[in-house]
């Protein structure tokens, strides 16, 4: 089956305490992005990796870092998780980056930070 | 950049009842995308439909590239169409989705 995964769903975690969130693909996608939902805010893009060893910031990237060492995989990580950054967040992946492709979102994974 | 606009915010049915909901974008797009965020928090993929009219059951779409506005349509609402619809588009060479506000629709039995 075609999907996104993204793993955990569910994180309550403690400030400063770095994790990590993965996402990965299996319709050997080339563009793949983060996005978070905040109440009020709606969802926003954090950051968006074009292919393999490309990505780039999206329009909330503080405090986040990212990685694509493979095509499939696209983990997100919180080196100092903050309060502020208690959210919804959900991985997306398209066919191509340019524009024009339907995007795929995963399940999504709440994470609580106090 | 692109920007998206849903209405109404707010839409309360009876079971069975038929509803629309419209999405008004500022700009051209190549894609625009209508996902239902059901009550666990998931999004799940409704349409892809930058322009033209598709049906998927109960559903359909309608985009109108050229008016800029596209249209989901919910025929003989059941208590599990309850949730949030959103409505995302992206434009240029840009393949960030850009999402509306969302229409919280809840379906009484």
């Amino acid at each position: 089956e075609a999907q996104v995964t993204q793993n955990p769903r569910y994180l309550i975690t403690v400030t400063g305490k770095k994790l990590t969130v993965t996402c990965s693909q299996n319709m050997n996608h080339e563009y793949m992005s983060w996005y978070r939902q905040d109440p009020g805010l709606g969802l926003r893009q954090i950051y968006y990796s074009m292919n393999v060893e490309v990505t780039d910031k999206g329009d909330v990237p503080e405090g986040y870092k990212v990685s694509r060492k493979e095509k499939r995989n696209f983990p997100l990580i919180l080196e100092s998780p903050s309060p502020n950054q208690t959210s919804l967040y959900f991985c997306a992946s398209s066919l191509w980056g340019g524009g024009g492709y339907e995007q795929y979102f995963g399940p999504g994974t709440r994470l609580t930070v106090t | 950049g692109i920007q998206v606009e849903q209405s109404p915010p707010d839409l309360i049915l009876q079971e069975g009842a038929n509803s629309t909901l419209r999405c008004n974008f500022s700009d051209s797009v190549n894609n625009l995308q209508w996902f239902h965020q059901n009550p666990w928090g998931q999004l799940i993929n409704l349409f892809y439909i930058p322009s033209g009219t598709k049906q998927n059951g109960r559903l359909s779409a309608t985009t109108v590239a050229t008016e800029r506005y596209s249209l989901l349509y919910i025929s003989s609402s059941q208590t599990t169409d309850s949730g949030v619809y959103f409505c995302a588009a992206s434009g240029g060479g840009a393949q960030k989705l850009v999402f509306g506000q969302g229409t919280r629709l809840t379906i009484n039995p």
